[in-house]
């Protein structure tokens, strides 16, 4: 019963390297996001993919891109790593017509 | 734009007591969705309960229940017999009735739960 799964859980990155997370959910939901959480903010969504072969984005898109793989898989790559990028991310899932959303256990990614 | 605010930064209560988190938003919509979420220190995310907003009737899970008073947009969470266990940090969130299914989040509240 794994629901969604992220890799790497945890990264240190320095200042314009590059790199990828991964996220894969079982549950068959054809929506997935990508959300930051940073102290005091909540968490805030990048990107999100409603439906496969679909990506719009979200609230604090720049410097982020995503692909959505296929339906279970919804990557988020940070093209030139700053350090206002060290965060907590969370991928998450949902379906169509059904409420509420299933996170990943987060990555916490610290840029120097 | 819907946003959702959570007032309280941080809040504790005494083991058994009852504890009340607050939340407000705002959003010009008259069909959505409202959720608690718990955040333990394990970073997971966990639904604690949920509130559509036709029905009237509050929500209640277990010892969780919430006070929505949708004409003053306010979703308010309590935690009756408060237990160690529940110690967390606690984000109301908002999403749409759309297909999109996007959540906008408060700022948090982190709940001490004191022996």
């Amino acid at each position: 019963n794994a629901g969604v799964t992220q890799t790497p859980k945890f990264q240190v990155l320095k200042t314009g390297q590059s790199m990828t997370l991964q996220c894969a959910q079982d549950m068959n939901h054809n929506s997935m996001y990508w959300y930051r959480q940073d102290p005091g903010m909540g968490l805030r969504l990048i990107y999100y993919s409603a439906s496969e072969g679909t990506t719009d984005k979200g609230e604090v898109p720049n410097g982020y891109n995503v692909s959505r793989l296929n339906k279970r898989e919804f990557s988020l790559r940070l093209e030139s790593a700053a350090p206002s990028q060290t965060s907590v991310y969370f991928c998450a899932s949902s379906e169509w017509g059904r409420v509420g959303a299933f996170f990943g256990q987060g990555t916490r990614l610290t840029v120097v | 734009a819907q946003t959702v605010t959570q007032s309280q930064p941080e809040m504790s209560v005494q083991e058994a007591e009852t504890v009340t988190l607050s939340c407000t938003y705002d959003t010009s919509e008259s069909d959505y969705y409202l959720f608690w979420y718990k955040q333990p220190p394990s970073r997971q995310m966990i639904l604690v309960i949920r509130q559509e907003a036709y029905k009237q009737q509050n929500a209640t899970e277990n010892r969780f229940s919430v006070n929505f008073q949708k004409a003053a947009k306010s979703f308010s969470l309590k935690i009756s017999d408060s237990q160690l266990g529940d110690a967390a940090m606690y984000f109301c969130a908002y999403r749409s009735r759309s297909n999109t299914g996007k959540l906008i989040f408060g700022q948090g509240t982190t709940l001490q739960v004191k022996p």
